[in-house]
């Protein structure tokens, strides 16, 4: 059973925010929270990982919630090029990876 | 350039006839796994792999088989193919086995087993 828990689908418009959240109630100390997403026809890709604190990078940012329980993937400015699959995953190296079936994102021109 | 690469992309077979789908990695990493794709059940982790000589199942192991003898290779055998393992596949690897790595994807292999 997957460890996390996702939207099956979520729409934003073009150039607007979008926050994909992710449940991860039983994450233990030495998961990290990972996000992928899925281009259709392709393999997926990474997107952003933290494992306590915010993070940044130039695709995404990663809020993570105090009790880590939780976290939310933030597209700044959607474009239609971010319509994808989200997973979000914990990973914490020592076992097999359970990825869910993500969140669809659709984003209207 | 960085990258995992699988092949063949697409593969067409009957039941029964043995076949290998290899992925290799020039980066180095220690970690490898396979995963098949199916409409509407996600991707599922097939086998992964810490490190050399050292391989351990995923949630759909049956049927399928795979070896680790040297760090960049990590090929998928399908001794006896079916038709329920017609489906989407990919392979990744990262760098460590510490869960901060991020996952590097190859570009899949489709396979129809008839």
């Amino acid at each position: 059973d997957a460890k996390t828990t996702q939207p099956n689908s979520m729409e934003s418009n073009e150039e607007e925010p979008v926050h994909l959240p992710c449940n991860h109630s039983t994450i233990s100390g030495t998961d990290y929270i990972h996000w992928y997403r899925q281009l259709p026809s392709q393999g997926p890709e990474y997107v952003i990982h933290g494992l306590t604190s915010n993070v940044n990078n130039r695709m995404a940012s990663l809020a993570i919630a105090e009790d880590r329980k939780s976290s939310t993937l933030i597209l700044h400015r959607a474009t239609l090029r971010d319509a994808a699959v989200y997973y979000c995953i914990l990973n914490s190296g020592s076992e097999k990876l359970v990825f869910g079936k993500g969140t669809k994102l659709t984003v209207n021109p | 350039e960085a990258q995992v690469t699988q092949n063949p992309r697409y593969l067409i077979t009957v039941t029964g006839k043995k076949l290998t789908v290899t992925c290799s990695q020039n980066m180095n990493h220690e970690y490898m796994s396979w995963y098949r794709q199916d409409p509407g059940l996600g991707l599922r982790q097939i086998y992964y792999s810490m490190n050399v000589e050292v391989t351990d199942k995923g949630d759909v192991p049956e049927g399928y088989k795979v070896s680790r003898k040297e760090k960049r290779n990590f090929p998928l055998i399908l001794e006896s193919p079916s038709p329920n393992q017609t489906s989407l596949y990919f392979c990744a690897s990262s760098l460590g086995t510490g869960g901060g790595s991020p996952l590097h994807f190859g570009n899949g292999t489709r396979l129809t087993v008839t």
